[in-house]
This record gives structure tokens, sequence and C-alpha cells, in this order.
């Protein structure tokens, strides 16, 4: 069975402080891999994903996500935070043809402070 | 973006009497829906994956009949929870990918809770 860990449950960050986000995921396969963002109030939304290819993708809102596939992670990074990224972070993944079936890990509360 | 409309919100129900959760694509046909449920502070767990026009397959651990799920027509999916009780209590969010492209982009709708008193 497929499992998610974030390590980080809560995060607080100055504007413009840099962000980490940890994801490993636990599955004897091919995986692909997302991460979705709920800001207050608002449905989850989709950040970024990732299939296959170059190891490094780029999202929206500045967002971007390391595929380390030797470390079964999938870490999720932005240079500089905003006040307006305060929201609820998840790492999620589901099988190839999986249909988006997902498995999501426990998410990562980012505050960001002015 | 794609739209998927979940209602109704919040519902508070007595023990012992059945809610029914409606998830809605509105701009886009979904022959699979997935059903979530949340605890607090911790993760979406799958509870089932909701087919058009045929039966509903469910995860493991999740029963059948006390969870009915109904999925009529390409862009409605309903979620029943049958003679609730208090640990029914949750988070419920549905999900759905556009037809024909299920390995690119879930939408999700805003997510019931429940509260069963």
């Amino acid at each position: 069975a497929q499992s998610v860990s974030q390590h980080n449950h809560h995060v607080i960050l100055s504007e413009a402080a840099s962000l980490e986000l940890g994801c490993n995921y636990s599955y004897g396969g091919t995986v692909n891999l997302f991460w979705y963002v709920q800001y207050p109030g608002q449905h989850l939304q989709l950040l970024l994903k990732y299939f296959s290819g170059d190891p490094l993708v780029k999202g929206i809102k500045g967002f971007e996500a390391e595929f380390i596939k030797s470390k079964f992670s999938f870490n999720l990074r932005k240079p500089s935070v905003q006040w307006s990224d305060t929201a609820e972070y998840f790492c999620a993944v589901s099988p190839p043809g999986g249909g988006n079936k997902l498995t999501f890990g426990t998410g990562t509360q980012l505050k960001v402070e002015l | 973006g794609a739209v998927v409309s979940q209602h109704p919100s919040r519902v508070i129900c007595k023990s012992g009497t059945s809610v029914k959760i409606e998830c809605r694509s509105l701009d886009f046909q979904a022959t699979t829906m997935f059903w979530y449920r949340q605890f607090p502070k911790q993760s979406l767990m799958l509870m089932a994956t909701s087919n058009e026009g045929s039966k509903a397959t469910y995860e493991q651990g999740v029963e059948k009949d006390k969870f009915l799920i109904n999925h009529a027509s390409l862009t409605l999916s309903t979620l029943t929870v049958t003679s609730a009780h208090p640990e029914d209590s949750s988070f419920y969010i549905c999900s759905a990918p556009r037809t024909g492209q299920l390995d690119t982009e879930a939408f999700f709708g805003q997510g019931t809770r429940l509260t069963v008193v």
C-alpha cells in the first residue's frame, strides 16, 4: 500500500523567506506525484504535478518541486514566500493510470507573517 | 479551471438518520468521481470510487452499506451516510477528473462538514 509522509505539520515564515516542505512516499513502483494547496475557505487546488521527464517541475505561483527517486521524495519549494501563500499544503501520490485515486499526506499548515 | 460543487457545505443531523451529500461537476463530464474523508488533524483518506452507471468501488474497511454511493449521471455523484452515528462526524470531500483525462488533474469540491449529534 502507498503512504505519504509530510514532516512539517506547521510552518511559520516571514515574508520573503524561502520555503521547503518535505514529502516522502512509500510505494514499490512508479508513481504520479502531486502537490495541492487549500487556501482558507477555498477548494483544494493543484499546485503542480510530476508524471515523468524532468524531475524538477514548476507549478503555479512560483512554486516548484523536485522528484528524487533514490530518496522517494518530492519536496516543495518557493524562493520567496508571500503573505498570500498562507494555506494548507498537501502532498499526494497515485499509481500511473490510477485515475487520480490519490493517497494524501497529512498536510502542512503554512503561515506567512508580514 | 473546472468547477466541482459539493452540497451541503455543512450539515448537522441526529443519530440514526441518513444524510445525502451531492457532488456535481458543473462544466465538464465526469464518469469517475472520488469520495474522501478527513478526520481532524489527519490526512484525506479515499473512501470509494464512484463510477457512472455502475457500482462504486470501496476501499478496504469502508462499509458499502453504510456509505451508499450513486452516480446516476455524468455530472452527479451522491454519498448517503445511512443510520449516521457520532463517529461518522467528519469532513467529506469529492473530486472529479475530466472524462478521458483521468491522469491529469482532479478537481475538488469544497467539502461537507458532517456533525452527528
